[in-house]
């Protein structure tokens, strides 16, 4: 079965301070990791995926099929980073099927 | 591009009362599905459609319908609304291509069940 865990509902860091967001995944193939982040009041939105490798909003999210997991993290958080995430897997037949963790509220302080 | 659009944004319902989330893209996306969003769940699949004509069941359908008759449109239909169904609901569209599984979500529809 598919299943994606978000441990923490809210991670509450200072402006400045490193954030780790983590995500663990369960999938028996060879699944696509994304991470979705949705600011107040707009839409949901693709921040990165691990197949691009690439740095968005300076988060950066490495998969490690050891650990099946995808953390999301960034060095210097910022207080526009505040928002909900959500780790999400892609996998099996239908590769555009999401399943979501439950999210993380990542609130930055001034 | 409108990109994904959703109506209504919000609707309150009396229970057992029927309605038809509408749900719109113009990127000519064949992968197209609805989710629904609720405290500490995160986002679950109703139900999903892979092209027109062709729609498939996810992990939450029951109590909804959907059907795709064309490329664009692809509204969640509640045929006796429950007090469970209160939620917020997303569409969300994608290429379907290999290798392009974003997927582009609308801004939501809020929906109180009575």
């Amino acid at each position: 079965a598919q299943r994606v865990t978000q441990p923490e509902k809210l991670l509450s860091v200072f402006k400045g301070a490193p954030v780790e967001l983590k995500c663990n995944y369960s999938y028996s193939g060879s699944p696509e990791l994304f991470w979705y982040v949705q600011y107040s009041r707009q839409r949901l939105q693709l921040l990165l995926r691990h197949i691009s490798r690439e740095s968005i909003k300076g988060f950066t999210a490495d998969l490690n099929k050891g650990e099946t997991s995808f953390h999301l993290k960034k060095p210097f958080a910022q207080e526009e980073d505040s928002a909900m995430y959500y780790c999400a897997l892609s996998g099996g037949l239908h590769g555009n099927k999401l399943v979501f963790g439950a999210g993380t509220i990542l609130r930055v302080k001034s | 591009n409108a990109g994904v659009t959703q109506t209504p944004k919000f609707q309150v319902l009396k229970t057992g009362q029927s309605m038809t989330l509408q749900c719109a893209q113009d990127m000519n996306h064949e992968y197209m599905s609805w989710y629904r969003q609720d405290p500490g769940m995160g986002l679950r699949l109703i139900h999903y459609s892979v092209g027109a004509g062709i729609t498939d069941q996810g992990e939450v359908p029951n109590g909804y319908n959907v059907s795709r008759s064309t490329t664009e449109d692809f509204p969640l239909r509640l045929l006796s609304a429950a007090p469970s169904q209160t939620s917020v609901y997303f569409c969300a569209s994608s290429s379907g291509q290999a290798g392009s599984n974003e997927q582009f979500f609308g801004p939501g529809t809020r929906l109180t069940v009575l």
